[in-house]
C-alpha cells in the first residue's frame, strides 16, 4: 500500500521559503504511470492545486503561483519537493502531497497533510 | 486560472438524493472526460470518490454517481447517510499548460 508523507517546518517567517519534502513508501516514484503533485487549503477554505512532477523531472505549475513554486524529485531517496519563496500569511494552510494517474490526472493517493504557518 | 464553480452548500435529509454541479469551461470540464470529485471530512485528507467523468474507484459506494453534460459536471448522492456530511471538491483536467484546475468545495449537511 503506497504511502505519502509530508514534512518540513510548521513555521516559516514572511518573505522566507517554505521547504517541504513528501516521502514516498510502498512504491517507487519512478513509476512511469503516475504524476506527484503538491495542494494546499488555507484554513477554512478549498483545495489549490499548486504543481506537480513526473518523475523524469517534468513540471506543471498553477499559473498563479508559478514565479514562486519550484518542484523537484529526488529519485534515489524516493522523495519529491516543494519550494515556494517570498510567502506571506495568504501562504498559512495545509499542504498535502499526492500521487496523480496518469492519463486520468485525478488523484489516488494523498498524504496525511502538514500545517504550515507564515507568522514572524 | 479559474477555479471551477460550485454551490458553496446543500443539504439532504437520509435517504433522499442529492446532487452537486461544478461548472467549467470549454478549456477544463468541456474538453476532457477527465472530472474527479473527492470527498473531505474534517481534518482529513480528501477521498477520490468519481474520476473519468463517472468512473468508481473500487472501494466507493455505488450510492455515488457522476455525469457531466457539456461544460458542467455533477455528483450525484443516493440514499443520503449522516456519514456523506462533508465537503465535496470537483477537479479537472485543464491541458498541458494548466494541468489540473479544483472547484471552489461544496459543504453537504445531511439533515
Amino acid at each position: 500500500q503506497l504511502q505519502l508523507q509530508e514534512s518540513g517546518p510548521g513555521l516559516v517567517k514572511p518573505s522566507e521559503t517554505l521547504s517541504l519534502i513528501c516521502t514516498v513508501s510502498g512504491g517507487s516514484i519512478s513509476s512511469s504511470n503516475y504524476y506527484w503533485g503538491w495542494i494546499c487549503q488555507p484554513p477554512g477554505k478549498g483545495l489549490e492545486w499548486i504543481g506537480s512532477i513526473y518523475y523524469s523531472g517534468s513540471t506543471f505549475y498553477n499559473p498563479s503561483l508559478k514565479s514562486r513554486v519550484t518542484i523537484s524529485v529526488d529519485t534515489s531517496k524516493n522523495q519529491f519537493s516543494l519550494r515556494l519563496s517570498s510567502v506571506t500569511a495568504a501562504d498559512t494552510a495545509v499542504y498535502y502531497c499526492a500521487r496523480h494517474v496518469d492519463y486520468s490526472y485525478y488523484i489516488d493517493v494523498w498524504g496525511k497533510g502538514t500545517t504550515v504557518i507564515v507568522s514572524s | 486560472q479559474s477555479a471551477l464553480t460550485q454551490p458553496a452548500s446543500v443539504s439532504g435529509s437520509p435517504g433522499q438524493s442529492i446532487t452537486i454541479s461544478c461548472t467549467g469551461t470549454s478549456s477544463d470540464v468541456g474538453s476532457y472526460n477527465l472530472v474527479s470529485w473527492y470527498q473531505q471530512h474534517p481534518g482529513k485528507a480528501p477521498k477520490v470518490m468519481i474520476y473519468g467523468d463517472s468512473k468508481r474507484p473500487s472501494g466507493v459506494s455505488n450510492r455515488f454517481s457522476g455525469s457531466k453534460s457539456g461544460n458542467t459536471a455533477s455528483l450525484k448522492i443516493s440514499g443520503l447517510q449522516a456519514e456523506d456530511e462533508a465537503d465535496y471538491y470537483c477537479c479537472s483536467y485543464a491541458g498541458s499548460s494548466t494541468f489540473v484546475v479544483f472547484g471552489g468545495g461544496t459543504k453537504l449537511t445531511v439533515l
